[in-house]
Formats: C-alpha cells, sequence, structure tokens
C-alpha cells in the first residue's frame, strides 16, 4: 500500500464546532506531516510528527491541535476556527530512515471551509 | 518565510513542446525536490537532486542544480496535455528538528499544455 488517505474529503464548520480531520499510511514510514495550504499558494508546514512524537511545531495557533495516536495514524482536531483558517488541509508521510532521501508522500487533502 | 521562488508564474505551451521551469532558494540545502499537483489535490513527487548532484534525469523530467547560485530548473520534454498541473520546488533544508524533514516550497509555476 503506496497511499496515503485523508477523511473527509471536505468539511464545512462553524466558528464554534469542533472537527477533526484524520490521515492513514502504511508505508511503514517514520514521519508524518500537516500542511495548510491557501488557493494559488504553496503548502505550508504546520506541524511535524517523528516517531510518535511532535518534533517540529511552526508556531501554528493552538485551535489547531494535532495528535498521532499510533505510527499510521495522524490527526487534526480542529476548534474555533476562524473563516481565514479555509483551506486545503494536506498530510504527507516519509521514511525518515537513515541513509534514504527523505521525498514526502501526500494524501488528496481535505478542503476545509469555515463560515 | 518562503524560501524558494520560482519562475516563470505560469507557463502555456503547445503539446509536443519543453517546457522548463527555475527555482531559486536562499539557504543551505541536503537536498531538493520537485512536485507536481493537479488542481486541488495532493501533491506527487517527481525528482530529488542532492546538493552535491548537477544533473539529474528521469523519464520526461531533467533537473539541474547549482548549489553556487542557489537554483535549481525542471525541463519536461515533449509535453503532453496530461503535464498540465502546478509544479513547486521544495528545499530540504539542514535539519532543523531532531527527525523529520522540513520542505519548504517555493511558490509554483502553473504549466498549461494545449493540445
Amino acid at each position: 500500500d503506496t497511499e496515503v488517505t485523508q477523511t473527509p474529503k471536505h468539511l464545512v464548520m462553524g466558528m464554534t464546532n469542533k472537527k477533526s480531520l484524520k490521515c492513514e499510511q502504511h508505508m511503514g514510514h517514520r514521519a508524518m506531516y500537516w500542511y495548510k495550504q491557501k488557493a494559488k499558494k504553496p503548502p505550508e508546514l504546520m506541524f511535524v510528527y517523528s516517531y510518535e512524537k511532535l518534533s517540529i511545531n511552526e508556531s501554528v495557533p493552538s485551535r489547531f491541535s494535532p495528535e498521532c495516536p499510533n505510527s499510521s495514524l495522524l490527526n487534526l482536531h480542529l476548534h474555533a476556527l476562524q473563516p481565514e483558517d479555509s483551506a486545503l488541509y494536506l498530510c504527507a508521510s516519509s521514511p525518515w530512515t537513515s541513509g534514504r532521501e527523505n521525498e514526502q508522500f501526500f494524501g488528496p487533502g481535505t478542503r476545509l471551509t469555515v463560515l | 518565510s518562503q524560501q524558494g521562488e520560482e519562475d516563470p508564474q505560469a507557463l502555456s505551451i503547445q503539446e509536443g513542446e519543453n517546457a522548463t521551469m527555475n527555482c531559486s532558494y536562499k539557504t543551505s540545502i541536503n537536498n531538493l525536490q520537485w512536485y507536481r499537483q493537479n488542481s486541488g489535490r495532493g501533491l506527487v513527487h517527481l525528482i530529488l537532486i542532492r546538493s552535491n548532484e548537477r544533473e539529474k534525469h528521469s523519464g520526461r523530467l531533467r533537473v539541474t542544480l547549482d548549489t553556487s547560485k542557489k537554483s535549481s530548473s525542471l525541463l519536461i520534454t515533449a509535453s503532453r496535455a496530461a503535464d498540465t498541473a502546478s509544479y513547486f520546488c521544495a528545499t530540504d533544508a539542514i535539519v532543523v528538528g531532531e527527525y523529520g524533514n522540513k520542505l519548504v516550497f517555493g511558490a509554483g509555476t502553473i504549466l498549461r499544455v494545449k493540445s
């Protein structure tokens, strides 16, 4: 299985809602990532998990809360979002194996709209 | 801040022609990667070039890297309508976290191949 899957594909939520985005990979990759991408812009890194521990947080607001329950799963919990948080949220994984180049494998993304 | 700048921002060519995209970056890198993104979907890894390599080929793709100028180019030969997509360079900088690589994406080039 060489896929990264993300659910849901689309999500519409109000500013008071709590929702979660899910990401799964079964490639045995030990690093997983969340990116945010606005229209016509490049992806911007939000969080990096490696070996199920948070290793990089790019000063993301606390209304975004990542979680890595196990080596295959990555969640992004959303609470009290703002309309400007509407974007495509991409999950990725990479092998992070010593001696290997770490290209990243991306999921198809969750299109989030905050009303 | 964005590491990579790309030009052109948009490129429109006829099927069968070659397409060249350029990327510049600012800091030292481990490697530079190119990704393709079809409209509103996940990114697909195309090719990776290490900092000690100058040129790399993969099928119809040719990538060059000039670390003295901090620049890279992606050449797609004999383009096809299916090559229509956004193309991003991404620099894999010296590791800042304990694990997991931090890719910084350029602004991207939108390529349109007309049939």
